[in-house]
């Protein structure tokens, strides 16, 4: 079945390390996305990539990097820089990033920081 | 420029009533409009889209939508609800018309309690 993968499911990191987030599709979608999810914020865009080896800033992108190498993966690492990065991370794909196709999501990672 | 507005952070129905979650959208172009649920620690499903067809949506488990230009609404409904449509809803609002990225920008989201 066709879908995203994103792991780990949970993560706990001390402060001042880097952790990445894994994220794979095998959909075939051209587009990726990561969002944040923070209780009663809704989702907020971190980066988004339109095709591989391109990459833009969302709106929230500091203390965050990202890398499109291959069409089916979008790794996020959260630096020691992000100030608060405990919170539940969605990546998500669309077929095109300009059509109203809508997103698919994966199950999403949650971080936590002790 | 484009924002949404859900009207409730917290809906409570009895299991068999009417649900009704309400969004409120503006958007500088025409709007493509979606519904996603989301339950406890997982990701997003889509449950409907508007993309300038027909103003009245059907989407998976029963849910529909009515696009109201004049209003700038999309409100969910579903006439009986059910205990497993307990979970948070997410309005979600996109410029088909812009010229580049479409932009998806995210409600706050409803969470809808069902009670037996």
């Amino acid at each position: 079945d066709g879908g995203i993968t994103q792991s780990p499911k949970y993560l706990f990191r001390k402060e001042g390390q880097n952790v990445t987030l894994s994220c794979e599709q095998n959909l075939n979608h051209d587009a990726m996305y990561w969002y944040r999810q923070d209780p009663g914020q809704g989702l907020r865009l971190i980066y988004y990539s339109q095709i591989v080896n391109d990459f833009q800033k969302g709106d929230i992108a500091e203390g965050y990097s990202v890398s499109r190498e291959k069409k089916e993966s979008f790794p996020l690492t959260v630096t020691s820089a992000q100030k608060n990065p405990t919170a539940f991370y969605l990546c998500a794909s669309s077929l095109s990033p300009r059509g109203p196709a809508g997103l698919f999501f994966g199950e999403g990672s949650r971080l936590t920081v002790l | 420029a484009q924002s949404v507005t859900q009207l409730d952070s917290h809906v409570s129905v009895s299991e068999g009533t009417p649900v009704l979650l309400r969004c409120n959208y503006s958007s500088s172009y025409s709007p493509s409009l979606f519904w996603y649920v989301q339950h406890p620690n997982k990701g997003l499903q889509l449950l409907l889209k508007y993309t300038s067809a027909a103003t009245l949506v059907k989407g998976i488990n029963g849910f529909e939508a009515e696009f109201k230009k004049s209003e700038t609404s999309f409100h969910l409904t579903k006439p009986s609800a059910h205990m497993s449509d307990a979970a948070e809803y997410f309005c979600v609002v996109t410029n088909a018309g812009g010229t580049s990225y479409g932009k998806l920008t995210f409600g706050q989201g409803t969470i809808l309690t069902v009670h037996p």
